[in-house]
Formats: C-alpha cells, sequence, structure tokens
C-alpha cells in the first residue's frame, strides 16, 4: 500500500462548479497535511495546510482532515479554469519520516467553460 | 513565505558529465529538502541537508550520485553526478518555511536533460 495516495484523474469540472479532490494515507501518526498546486513546468505550490480534524476554510478553498479514516480532502468551489492544475496531497511525520514531506502521485484537475 | 533562488532553471547535458544546483533561501532553515520529479511523476525526496551535518539519503539514492552541501543555513547545493539520460527531471529543493504559514516552500526548479 502506498504511503498516500491520490486519484490521478483527469478530474473534469464545469465552470462555476465544485472540484471536489481525495487522498488518503496509511500511518495514522502522520501529523499534518497539506495541498499543493503545481501548474504544468512549474514548482508546487502551497494552496492548504491542516492538521487539526474538520474543516478549514481560505477563500475558495477548503480543506478537510479526517484522522480516524485518514483521509484529507481539497474542496475548490466556483472552479475557475485557472484552478486546472495538478493537485498533489502531502503528508508529514509519517513513522521514521521525521520532518520530510512524503507526497502522493497527485489529481489533474481540468475546469471546463 | 520564505523566498528560494534556484538555479540554474534549465540545463541540457552530456551524459558522462556532472550539474552542480544550487538553491539560496532568504532566511536562515535548519534543515533543506532536494527532490526529484520525472516526467509525468510525483515528488520524490532524495536527502535532506542540515548545517554542518552529512546528508540522509533516502533508499535509492546514495551520496556518490548526489552529494549535497550545505556549507550554511541560506545555502545548499546539489550534484548530479556521472549523469546518464535516466538522470532527466526536474530537481526541486524545499525548506520548511520559517515564515509562515505553515507550509513548506519550494524553488523554482531546475529541469535537467541528459542527451
Amino acid at each position: 500500500q502506498k504511503e498516500v495516495e491520490q486519484n490521478s484523474g483527469p478530474l473534469s469540472v464545469p465552470e462555476g462548479a465544485i472540484a471536489s479532490l481525495n487522498c488518503t494515507y496509511s500511518d495514522r501518526v502522520s501529523q499534518s497535511f497539506f495541498w499543493y498546486r503545481q501548474y504544468s513546468g512549474k514548482s508546487p505550490e502551497l494552496i492548504m495546510s491542516i492538521y487539526s480534524n474538520g474543516d478549514k476554510e481560505d477563500g475558495r478553498f477548503t480543506a478537510q482532515l479526517n484522522k480516524a479514516s485518514q483521509y484529507v480532502s481539497l474542496l475548490i468551489r466556483d472552479s475557475q479554469p485557472s484552478d486546472s492544475a495538478t493537485y498533489l496531497c502531502a503528508v508529514n511525520g509519517l513513522t521514521g519520516g521525521g520532518n520530510k514531506l512524503t507526497f502522493g502521485t497527485g489529481t489533474q484537475l481540468k475546469v471546463e467553460l | 513565505s520564505a523566498v528560494i533562488s534556484q538555479k540554474p532553471s534549465r540545463d541540457i547535458c552530456q551524459r558522462g558529465t556532472s550539474l552542480t544546483i544550487q538553491c539560496q533561501v532568504d532566511s536562515q532553515v535548519t534543515m533543506m529538502f532536494w527532490y526529484r520529479q520525472q516526467p509525468g511523476q510525483s515528488l520524490t525526496l532524495i536527502a535532506t541537508a542540515n548545517q554542518g551535518s552529512e546528508a540522509t539519503y533516502e533508499s535509492g539514492f546514495v551520496i556518490d550520485k548526489f552529494p549535497i552541501s550545505r556549507p550554511n543555513l541560506t545555502f545548499s547545493t546539489l550534484t548530479v553526478s556521472n549523469m546518464s539520460p535516466e538522470d532527466s527531471s526536474i530537481y526541486l529543493c524545499s525548506v520548511e518555511d520559517p515564515r509562515g504559514p505553515y507550509g513548506y516552500t519550494f524553488g523554482s526548479g531546475t529541469r535537467l536533460t541528459v542527451v
């Protein structure tokens, strides 16, 4: 089992819709969770971090964490074509991992006009 | 958030040669992380560089192939040695952001092509 799993997509949503991106992780001791956006040819850009169960909102983005289910998600409201990118889920605090980040394979999001 | 200057941004190199990638951070940081992103893939950690000690390498990566220097708290280099076409990737440095919001910031990346 991979340590951090994401559906590779592509996930296609119409402009203005809600995009829902999901991530599961294997290690219950994981401490912090991050969502990154990566445009083609660019480096990852941090969107959200979350470390407590529940929801965390920042503008059009909401991160949701459920540690019991080992599940973290990212909701993008009012999706725009500029949101089309690959979204990477990352986890730190994995057993034996210390501060390093472990990334999922990423979900490609396409927002269609 | 921290600003990382990474260079070169891209290079095309002959097989058998070496390339050194530099990362300069505008804040002092304890650890710097080096990642590789192969075409169409996610990020894989190569090593963690602490100032004043040997870098810690992940499984599958060795010091002879990817020597790292960390001379101070704002700078690090990664060398890709004796390159082959399989080393063609994007190489990225990253730090745990000292200024917040809490997270890890990445340099702009080095796109390496080995011919």
